[in-house]
């Protein structure tokens, strides 16, 4: 079975650029996660999607960072415009309801650097 | 958990010997316990999880015990070995109606051969 894949893996822009990354979660998971990783740092979550409803994002910073998640499978992060600070790892996770555990599936993250 | 920036507690153990890493929980109503374990350049992976209602569980060479009374969880590491090198994880969650995991502060493992 196939994992939580991100892409791209590596991202270098400019300050002021756009960026966006995708997430495609594992086959059959309804709640999907976007978790902000600084260096040195324990992920902090942006955003939490349960199918295509976005049920928590109280964290995402809403005046430059946007998500979606349109047919409840694939989502896509967004900055526009990105700033010097948002140079981060951005991790997808997900994780289903059909079973009572914590646990959370993750992907390899989308590490972004912004110049 | 808080963060501690740039400067991650840090744990060097002897390859064969077992190693404990602690983390202290913030919130008294979280439910579930979960440990991740970060290898560089790669997503967070589960290693084991405990609820509110147990006080030890054992998996495959990692044993997880937690402490309610001082908010306190462990990681024990039997006969550690170089893969286990990483950065370690204690994340907590409210389970009834919040899905939200919350990270604290990793520990870094580093086995010496």
């Amino acid at each position: 079975e196939a994992g939580v894949v991100q892409s791209p893996r590596y991202k270098i822009i400019e300050k002021k650029q756009p960026v966006a990354f995708w997430c495609n979660p594992i086959s059959g998971h309804n709640t999907l996660y976007w978790y902000l990783q600084n260096l040195g740092q324990g992920p902090e979550l942006l955003i939490r999607y349960e199918n295509e409803e976005a049920v928590d994002d109280s964290q995402l910073p809403k005046d430059r960072f946007s998500a979606e998640r349109l047919k409840g499978v694939d989502s896509t992060l967004k900055i526009q415009p990105a700033e010097l600070g948002d140079s981060a790892v951005y991790l997808c996770a997900s994780s289903s309801n059909r079973v009572n555990t914590g646990e959370l599936f993750f992907g390899e993250g989308s590490r972004l650097t912004v110049l | 958990g808080e963060s501690v920036g740039l400067h991650l507690p840090t744990l060097s153990v002897q390859e064969g010997d077992n190693s404990i890493i602690n983390c202290a929980y913030s919130n008294s109503a979280s439910d579930y316990f979960i440990w991740y374990k970060q290898e560089s350049g790669k997503g967070p992976q589960f290693i084991i999880d405990i609820r509110s209602n147990m006080d030890k569980r054992q998996g495959q060479r990692v044993t997880v015990l937690l402490n309610k009374t001082v908010k306190h969880l462990s990681l024990q590491i039997a006969a550690t070995q170089p893969g286990d090198s990483a950065v370690y994880f204690c994340a907590e969650k409210v389970d009834f109606g919040n899905e939200k995991l919350t990270f604290g502060t990793g520990t870094r493992l580093t086995i010496i051969p």
